[in-house]
């Protein structure tokens, strides 16, 4: 299956700075990558998909202005937390897409804490 | 949009059967997906299904009625290694015509010698 790295897997930040989280896909092009957001004990929310050459499209409830999505390759996507605050403090997780049987590969996620 | 409900928390014993259910609703649907995250890692796949039936794929077995707007994950001979949350996930197509995969509520798995 395709391998997805990302990276940092762990990050601690004050509140108001901002912090880059990058996912590399490694075996192949993924034109498409996906932001997923996980809170302790509960379920992966995507947050937005994002595409090659172009802008990323989001979530209902995303703000696009603090999460900023940047896709300027075919290999890599990154992920801005503008501003952070406590609350934004998650475990971020972005995926690839087998384009043959749809199934997910995701990185090995980003744990972020907002202090 | 989707909604996905699964049971939050299963115990069973090791070397026992254990079934997971997911319920679903959805504004178009290509098909159910089921996840497995351990503790602080990332998910990995385990099934896929399609089209109504059961598909297996070793211990593990998937089914979907899409009728019924239900699938669910079959484990057997449970070992201690497969404590885990299971994740069913619905694809389908979003406002932008591409092809996205939500998640459900997950079901905490805990096998017990």
């Amino acid at each position: 299956g395709a391998v997805v790295s990302q990276h940092p897997s762990w990050v601690i930040c004050k509140s108001g700075t901002s912090v880059k989280i990058e996912c590399r896909s490694l075996d192949f092009q993924a034109t498409t990558m996906f932001w997923y957001r996980q809170f302790p004990k509960q379920s992966l929310m995507l947050m937005a998909t994002s595409n090659e050459g172009s802008k990323a499209t989001y979530e209902q409830g995303v703000e696009k202005d603090k999460f900023l999505i940047n896709h300027a390759s075919l290999t890599l996507s990154t992920l801005t937390v503008t501003s952070a605050h406590p609350e934004d403090s998650s475990f971020y997780i972005c995926s690839t897409r087998d384009r043959n049987t749809g199934e997910l590969f995701f990185g090995e996620g980003s744990r972020l804490t907002v202090l | 949009g989707q909604s996905l409900e699964q049971p939050s928390e299963v115990t069973a014993v090791e070397g026992a059967i254990v079934q997971i259910n997911c319920t679903y609703q959805t504004s178009g649907f290509y098909g159910l997906s089921w996840y497995q995250q351990h503790d602080g890692g990332a998910p990995t796949f385990l099934s896929y299904n399609a089209l109504d039936g059961l598909e297996e794929t070793g211990r593990f077995s998937s089914f979907l009625s899409r009728s019924d707007s239900y699938g669910y994950l079959l484990l057997q001979e449970l070992q201690m290694k497969d404590s885990a949350s299971y994740f069913c996930a619905v694809r389908a197509p979003n406002s932008g015509g591409y092809q996205k995969v939500t998640f459900g509520t997950g079901t905490k798995l805990q096998v017990i010698p």
